[in-house]
Parts: C-alpha cells; sequence; structure tokens
C-alpha cells in the first residue's frame, strides 16, 4: 500500500541555522514525491516535486529535498532558516497507477526561532 | 493566488442547517478534489472529480454530498452536521497527467454548533 510518514510533529530550528523536515514513503511503482507548505489560516502551497533525474531538487523559497531511493526518503532542507519560514509542511507522493491519488503525510510544524 | 478559490472562508452552521461550499479553479484542470483537515490529523481526501466524473468517495457520511457541474466549479453541500465535522475543508485541483502536483485553494473553516 502507498503511505508517506513525516515522524516528527514538530522541528524547532534557530533562525539563521540549517533545517531538515524529514519524509519517508512507500510506493509499489515509482515515486512522484511534493512538499507543500501551509501557513496559518491559508490552504496548501506547492514548494517542489520529484519526478525524475538529479537527486537533488530546488524549489520555491530557498528550500530543496533530497531523493534517496534506498532509504526510500525524500527529506526537505533549506541551508539558512527564517523565522517566516514558520509554518505546516506536507510530503506527499501521487500514485502512478492511479493519478487521482496524493498520499499526504500528517505534516511537520516548523518553528524557527529569532 | 494559486487559481483555485474558495467561498466562504468561514462558515457557522447549526446541526440543523443546509449550506454549501463552493470552489473555482481557473487553471483548465481536469480533476478536483475536497478534503478535509483536523487538527492532529492528516489530510483526509474526501472525494475526487476526474472529467467531472465521481471517481472515489472514501466512504465519507452522506451528510457530506459533493456537486462538480462542469470541470471549473466543485461544490460539497453541506445538511445535519455534527460538531465533530468542523474542520478546514480545501479544495484542489490538478492536471490528470501524474507528474503534476495539486493546486489548493485557501480552505473554507467550518465551524458546526
Amino acid at each position: 500500500a502507498q503511505s508517506v510518514a513525516q515522524p516528527e510533529d514538530q522541528v524547532n530550528v534557530a533562525e539563521g541555522n540549517p533545517l531538515t523536515v524529514k519524509c519517508t514513503y512507500s510506493v509499489s511503482g515509482n515515486p512522484y514525491l511534493f512538499w507543500y507548505v501551509q501557513y496559518p489560516n491559508r490552504g496548501l502551497q506547492f514548494l517542489l516535486k520529484y519526478i525524475t533525474g538529479d537527486n537533488l531538487v530546488k524549489g520555491s523559497y530557498g528550500f530543496e529535498a533530497e531523493f534517496n531511493k534506498s532509504q526510500t526518503s525524500f527529506h526537505l532542507k533549506k541551508p539558512s532558516a527564517l523565522v517566516s519560514d514558520s509554518a505546516l509542511y506536507f510530503c506527499a507522493v501521487r500514485d502512478e497507477e492511479n493519478f487521482n491519488k496524493f498520499y499526504f503525510g500528517s505534516g511537520t510544524k516548523l518553528n524557527v526561532k529569532p | 493566488e494559486t487559481g483555485v478559490t474558495q467561498t466562504p472562508r468561514h462558515l457557522v452552521m447549526g446541526m440543523t442547517n443546509k449550506k454549501s461550499l463552493k470552489c473555482e479553479q481557473h487553471l483548465g484542470h481536469n480533476a478536483m478534489y475536497w478534503y478535509k483537515q483536523s487538527a492532529k490529523k492528516p489530510l483526509e481526501l474526501m472525494f475526487v472529480y476526474s472529467l467531472e466524473e465521481r471517481v472515489e468517495n472514501n466512504s465519507v457520511p452522506s451528510r457530506f454530498s459533493p456537486e462538480c457541474p462542469n470541470s471549473s466549479h466543485l461544490f460539497l453541500h453541506l445538511h445535519t452536521l455534527q460538531p465533530e465535522d468542523s474542520a478546514l475543508y480545501l479544495c484542489a485541483s490538478s492536471q490528470d497527467t501524474g507528474t503534476g502536483g495539486f493546486f489548493f485553494g485557501q480552505g473554507t473553516r467550518l465551524t458546526v454548533v
């Protein structure tokens, strides 16, 4: 069965430090992987995606994610965190066999302290 | 703006009321979705419409009734809801090609009293 896991409910980091938000996935075929961000009282916004090609994917707002097939992971990273990055982050995988199905992780709340 | 617009943004309704949530997308997408987001729970897929045909409803209670009159509009009709139905209801759209992502609306914050 397809699934996505975000093992951390919350990640705390100081402004200027690097951040990592973890995601692991389980799919039967090739994974299409996505990261979304949700600011308070807003809908989800697309950050970046991995379909094929380079394992390091660059996205919006300076975020990047590294696809690791052997570890079935797609961790979100940023070299230097900003207070404005504080938000809820969701990892998602799309089902290759049924393109209408997206599986979302439970979300990770990122807190960036000044 | 993501190109997906939801109205209203906030809704308070009694358990005996009937109301509808509206979603509109101007992206030319051919699939639309309703998701429910409750505190401390994963996003729950409620309904999927692809090419205006409902393809999955995930055993959602019948007090939630979707309608997709065309590829740009999606409604969620609500009646006799329960307080536990209070949540953020998110609409999303996508192009059904497999490689694209979702575009979400800002959501409707629903409170059932």
